[in-house]
């Protein structure tokens, strides 16, 4: 079956550095994707990885390992709006993204 | 701006309601739609996949009789909720695969639709 495991919630203070991990299972890969999502809101695309290795966007990065079936979002120079939920999702050989149930992040001051 | 627009984004409504939601693609046309639920703490779980011209894909457990989804153009797909109840009461999520289909952004999502049944 298709699975996708992340972190339920995680704790960073603001200022610091966060990484939240996403293990994958999936029939065919087309591309990692991560989001963010506040409450009430709709997702937001953050990353994009279809080969492996490191892609940096501000104070956003988000590593592949594609042997490994693993990812995770680098997070750095925390703010208190980061504060919100991280999804990891891939997209199948059907283009169809396969969701994981979502990292909470709190920040506190 | 928005590429994917959702109507209503707020809906509260009486038991035994039927619900439209519209899900516009903007800036391109949409030849597939997705229909997704969102529970409160949970992630998003995808309710059915709608082809323009055909019928839509359901995912088991999606009763295909209660969430009617109709996709006549390249640009619109419909979710009608019919015969509401409470457990209905749900944040309902579209998105449309862009005709790129794979690198940034697959998937352009509307806003939602936070429908309170009481």
């Amino acid at each position: 079956g298709q699975n996708i495991d992340q972190p339920t919630e995680m704790t960073a203070t603001e200022g610091a550095i966060v990484q939240i991990n996403c293990t994958y299972q999936t029939s065919g890969f087309n591309g990692l994707f991560w989001y963010q999502q506040h409450a009430g809101e709709a997702p937001t695309f953050l990353s994009y990885n279809v080969l492996d290795g490191l892609e940096e966007k501000g104070r956003f990065s988000s590593f592949l390992s594609r042997s490994k079936g693993y990812s995770y979002l680098l997070l750095k120079e925390l703010q208190m709006k980061d504060s919100a939920s991280y999804l990891c999702a891939v997209m199948d050989s059907n283009y169809q993204l396969i969701w994981g149930a979502g990292t909470k992040l709190i920040i506190k001051p | 701006g928005a590429v994917v627009s959702q109507h209503p984004s707020w809906v509260i409504c009486k038991s035994g309601t039927s619900v439209k939601i519209e899900c516009r693609s903007l800036d391109f046309q949409a030849t597939t739609m997705f229909w997704y639920r969102q529970f409160p703490k949970q992630s998003l779980m995808l309710m059915a996949t709608s082809n323009e011209g055909s019928k839509a894909t359901y995912e088991q457990g999606v009763e295909k009789d209660k969430f009617l989804i109709n996709h006549a153009s390249l640009t619109l797909s419909t979710l009608t909720v019919t015969s509401a109840h409470p457990e209905d009461s749900s944040f309902y999520i579209c998105s449309a695969l862009s005709p790129r289909r794979t690198g940034n952004q697959p998937q352009h999502f509307g806003d939602g639709t936070r429908l309170s049944i009481l």
